[in-house]
């Protein structure tokens, strides 16, 4: 595709359940993040890939995230027994390898735990 | 653990004043990026400054990255409301991993 995909755009579900998102980058886009942004806040970093390193996981908040990337491709951030404070817009973003590199969101994906 | 602090948060102004929104860290970063975000969509790229003191122009914009390369600021003339949104700050760290810490975001209101 021509931008960074990401589904579902809308997840409702309930606390306690495992939730999966997944994010389609640009092709050829080496590097992938995921970050989280609560309404009407920055972006806070969870999760880098960058080609065939070793993620930087860092940002993950608890063992209760994970996410896992095929090679360059897709890539889905997998969230378990989700909380009421897991509640945000998930974005993913892509891009070419470079400290300068611009990075090019989707338009990420609304989790509301109940 | 570097930290970008972004100042104002909230800014709500007239269609035609001069604002201006500050990024500072006590990190070091080896560039820094500008992002505008609109609501249900995510941030896009405004522009990258990667040498200490550069000062980049974009129409009525106008981004400076501090000597130091621990600060940056984003003037705005003359506002109008299609400035409106979300504007965010983005730091890469000395290190070059390609890794970026984003600011907390000014969020911009300009009223006709």
């Amino acid at each position: 595709g021509a931008g960074v995909s990401q589904s579902p755009s809308n997840k409702v579900t309930e606390k306690g359940k495992d939730v999966e998102l997944r994010c389609d980058p640009i092709s050829g886009h080496t590097a992938l993040y995921w970050y989280r942004q609560r309404l009407g806040q920055g972006l806070e970093f969870l999760i880098y890939f960058q080609g065939n390193s070793a993620p930087d996981k860092s940002g993950l908040p608890s063992d209760r995230f994970s996410a896992e990337r095929t090679g360059e491709s897709v890539s889905t951030l997998t969230i378990q027994r989700t909380q009421q404070e897991d509640s945000a817009v998930y974005l993913c973003a892509s891009s070419l390898v470079s400290s300068t590199g611009e990075l090019f969101f989707g338009e990420g994906s609304r989790l509301t735990v109940l | 653990t570097q930290l970008l602090e972004q100042s104002p948060q909230f800014l709500s102004i007239q269609e035609g004043e001069n604002l201006t929104v500050y990024c500072n860290s006590s990190s070091v970063f080896s560039s820094l990026q500008w992002y505008r975000q609109e609501p249900g969509e995510g941030p896009v790229l405004l522009v990258t400054v990667v040498t200490g003191g550069e000062v980049k122009k974009l129409k009525r914009l106008t981004f400076q990255f501090g000597d130091a390369r621990k600060d940056s600021s984003l003037h705005i003339t003359a506002a109008q409301p299609g400035d409106t949104g979300l504007y965010l700050c983005a730091g890469a760290g000395p290190s070059n991993t390609g890794k970026l810490i984003f600011g907390q975001g000014t969020t911009l209101q300009v009223k006709p």
